[in-house]
């Protein structure tokens, strides 16, 4: 069925880049997406690439897509205190239907 | 950009009572909605989805005369617990997708942590 894991924690220096890793099995997925969640919030889209792309960046924000591998990445770049947070990928495709998410990854940035 | 509005953002109810979350579509009509559920330190993982003027579509092991959903307009929908338990306390959350921006981009609501005691 389908499924999609990310790593569970991950911890940078503030200033540093992060990159989340996520992987996917449904080839049929249209978007992969990236959404932030911030404590006791809902989720914020941050970013989402469609599946004929291999590359998509916003600001400080990088999304890479190995359709092969089925690997999606978030890389963040000059990651400050405010990017803590847990980053959930997703992958769906689209329309009236549901996505399917990761167990998030909680990204904790230190001094 | 479009919003969802999620109420109330936090509940607490007595074991055996009923609670019911709104989720509202501001700025947009939404044919289709789908309801979460996220445990503490895990992922959404979806209960239903709720269909403007027809039954829900519920997924499998979810209850669906527990957790009912009625969705009567097409900028809102409703997830009712009934006869709530200590079990039932998560987070709950909503989202939709604009079909004016092509349905590509699914909008959450604030989530509401429901607490049963």
């Amino acid at each position: 069925g389908e499924d999609v894991e990310q790593s569970l924690f991950l911890s940078v220096r503030e200033g540093d880049s992060s990159v989340i890793n996520c992987t996917y099995t449904d080839s049929s997925s249209t978007y992969l997406y990236w959404y932030k969640q911030e404590p006791g919030a809902g989720l914020q889209l941050l970013t989402y690439i469609f599946s004929n792309m291999d590359m998509k960046q916003d600001q400080r924000l990088t999304v890479l897509l190995n359709k092969k591998d089925k690997h999606l990445s978030l890389r963040i770049a000059d990651t400050q205190t405010g990017d803590s947070a847990i980053y959930f990928c997703a992958e769906g495709p689209g329309g009236y239907n549901k996505l399917i998410f990761g167990a998030g990854t909680r990204l904790a940035v230190h001094p | 950009g479009a919003v969802v509005s999620q109420h109330p953002s936090r509940v607490i109810c007595k074991s055996g009572t009923s609670v019911k979350i709104e989720c509202r579509s501001l700025d947009f009509q939404a044919t289709t909605m789908f309801w979460y559920r996220q445990f503490p330190k895990q992922s959404l993982m979806l209960m239903a989805t709720s269909n403007e003027g027809s039954k829900a579509t519920y997924e499998q092991g979810v209850e669906k005369d527990k957790f009912l959903i009625n969705h009567a307009s097409l900028t809102l929908s409703t997830l009712t617990v009934t006869s709530a338990h200590p079990e039932d306390s998560s987070f709950y959350i909503c989202s939709a997708r604009n079909p004016q921006e092509g349905n590509t981009e699914a909008f959450f609501g604030q989530g509401t942590r429901l607490t049963v005691v």
